[in-house]
């Protein structure tokens, strides 16, 4: 089974709405990340978590929101999803030691319409 | 702040040629790391060097790194079709959180067989 499940895979909505994206982790890793990816720009950092009662702002926070439900869970929501946040999201954790790498979920689509 | 940069943007090479991608960043660093990402899939990580190293072996993966000019390579020797994916370096900045990673934008490789 993968390291970091992602769920939904694809998904397509309309302004307005309110979205979760949520990330799973089996790695029992204490760190969580949410990014964004858009062609042309690479990996852009929403949030990050360092535990369940530590939450930051990452370089695009505005117009999102995270919950880190358990060590294991870390969920991003659109509270009232724009076109603009169309794009890739990816989830990823690390160990949080010097040298260690992040571990990728496969992606959530999210187009809104 | 985004802090690498890849060049090329994209690369494309016959099957059984040599792929040479390369990533600039802007201030000090605890590591490198490159990481591989099939179309529309999550990241993989590839290979991680430390800022006192200057090279460093996978397989057919050679990466090296000259922090004087803050610049990295990644050499694919004998590529393959299936080498065909998107490739971006992440710094570890040492005055950041232990584990965060900064992306790059990425180079995006094409193998034709």
């Amino acid at each position: 089974d993968a390291d970091v499940t992602q769920t939904p895979r694809n998904r397509i909505t309309k302004t307005g709405k309110r979205i979760m994206l949520e990330c799973s982790q089996t790695k029992g890793h204490d760190r969580m990340y949410w990014y964004r990816q858009d062609p042309g720009l690479g990996l852009r950092l929403i949030y990050y978590s360092f535990d369940v009662k530590d939450i930051n702002k990452g370089e695009i926070s505005d117009g999102y929101s995270v919950s880190r439900q358990a060590q294991a869970k870390f969920s991003l929501s659109l509270e009232s999803a724009i076109p603009n946040q169309t794009a890739l999201y990816f989830c990823a954790t690390t160990s949080g030691n010097w040298g260690d790498t992040q571990y990728f979920g496969p992606g959530t689509r999210l187009t809104v319409l | 702040s985004q802090q690498g940069e890849e060049d090329p943007q994209a690369l494309s090479i016959q099957e059984g040629e040599n792929a040479t991608m390369n990533c600039s960043y802007k201030t000090s660093i605890n590591n490198l790391q490159w990481y591989r990402q099939n179309s529309g899939r999550g990241l993989v990580h590839l290979i991680l060097i430390r800022s006192n190293e200057r090279e460093k072996h996978s397989g057919r993966l050679r990466v090296t790194l000259d922090t004087s000019k803050k610049s990295s390579s990644l050499l694919i020797t004998a590529s393959r079709a299936a080498d065909t994916a998107s490739y971006f370096c992440a710094t570890a900045p040492p005055g950041g959180s232990q584990g965060n990673l900064i992306f790059g934008k990425g180079t995006k490789l094409s193998v034709k067989p």
